[in-house]
C-alpha cells in the first residue's frame, strides 16, 4: 500500500536554528514522484520540490535542501537558518497512480 | 499566467443545506482533481476529470457528493444535505496529462464551515 508517514506532528526552534523535517514513504511502484509542500495560515499548498524515484541527489535551494535515501524510503527536508516566515504546515507526498497521496504534515514554529 | 481558481473562498452553511463549489483550472490542463482537507491532516483525493470524462472517486466521495466538468474546462463539486463533518477545505488541482512527473497545481481551496 501507498503510505506517508510523517512522525513529527509539531515542531517549534528559534529563528536561526536549522530544523529537519522528517518523511518516510511506502510503495509498491519502482517508479513514482515524492513531493515537499509548504502550507502557510491561509491555506494554500505551495509547491517546493519534486523529486523522482532515479534521481537520488541531494537538492539545495536557498536554505531549503532535501535528501532522498531510497534505500531507507526517506525523503527528508532541511530548513538552514530558520525564520520566522518559515512558521507553516509542511506535507510530504507520493504520486500513486494519478493521485497525490500525502502525510498528514508537520506544524513547524519558527520563534522569533 | 492564471493559476487555478476557486469560488467561493469561504462558505458557511447550515447542516442539511445543499453547497455548490466552482474551480476553474489552469486553461490548458486536461486533468482536473477535487481533495478533501480536514483539521489537522493532508489532502485526500476525491475524484479526477479528464476533460468531461470523471474517471476515478474515492470511497470518501459518498452519494451526498457529485462533482461535474461538463466541458472540460471548469468543474463544480456539489455537497447535498451538509453534515458537520463535511467542515473541510476543499482544495481543486490540475495538470496536463502529457507530463510525466504528476506535479499538480493547486488552487487556493474553499473552506466550507457547516453549522
Amino acid at each position: 500500500a501507498q503510505k506517508v508517514t510523517q512522525a513529527q506532528t509539531e515542531i517549534s526552534v528559534v529563528e536561526k536554528e536549522d530544523v529537519t523535517l522528517d518523511c518516510v514513504y511506502e510503495t509498491r511502484d519502482t517508479t513514482y514522484y515524492l513531493f515537499w509542500y509548504k502550507q502557510p495560515p491561509s491555506g494554500e499548498l505551495v509547491f517546493l520540490i519534486r523529486r523522482n524515484s532515479f534521481d537520488e541527489q541531494n537538492e539545495i535551494s536557498g536554505r531549503y535542501s532535501w535528501n532522498f535515501q531510497k534505500s531507507t524510503r526517506s525523503f527528508n527536508f532541511t530548513i538552514t537558518a530558520s525564520q520566522v516566515v518559515d512558521s507553516a504546515v509542511y506535507f510530504c507526498a507520493l504520486t500513486r497512480d494519478d493521485k497525490i497521496i500525502f502525510g498528514k504534515g508537520t506544524r513547524l514554529h519558527i520563534l522569533p | 499566467d492564471t493559476g487555478v481558481s476557486q469560488d467561493p473562498r469561504h462558505k458557511i452553511t447550515k447542516r442539511g443545506q445543499n453547497v455548490t463549489f466552482r474551480c476553474d483550472p489552469i486553461s490548458e490542463h486536461n486533468r482536473l482533481y477535487w481533495y478533501r482537507q480536514t483539521l489537522g491532516q493532508g489532502p485526500e483525493f476525491l475524484t479526477y476529470f479528464q476533460n468531461e470524462a470523471q474517471l476515478e472517486k474515492s470511497r470518501l466521495l459518498s452519494d451526498r457528493f457529485s462533482a461535474e466538468r461538463p466541458k472540460g474546462s471548469f468543474s463544480t463539486l456539489e455537497i447535498q444535505r451538509t453534515e458537520q463533518g463535511d467542515s473541510a477545505m476543499y482544495l481543486c488541482a490540475s495538470r496536463w496529462s502529457g507530463r510525466t512527473d504528476n506535479e499538480q497545481f493547486f488552487g487556493p481551496g474553499t473552506r466550507l464551515t457547516v453549522l
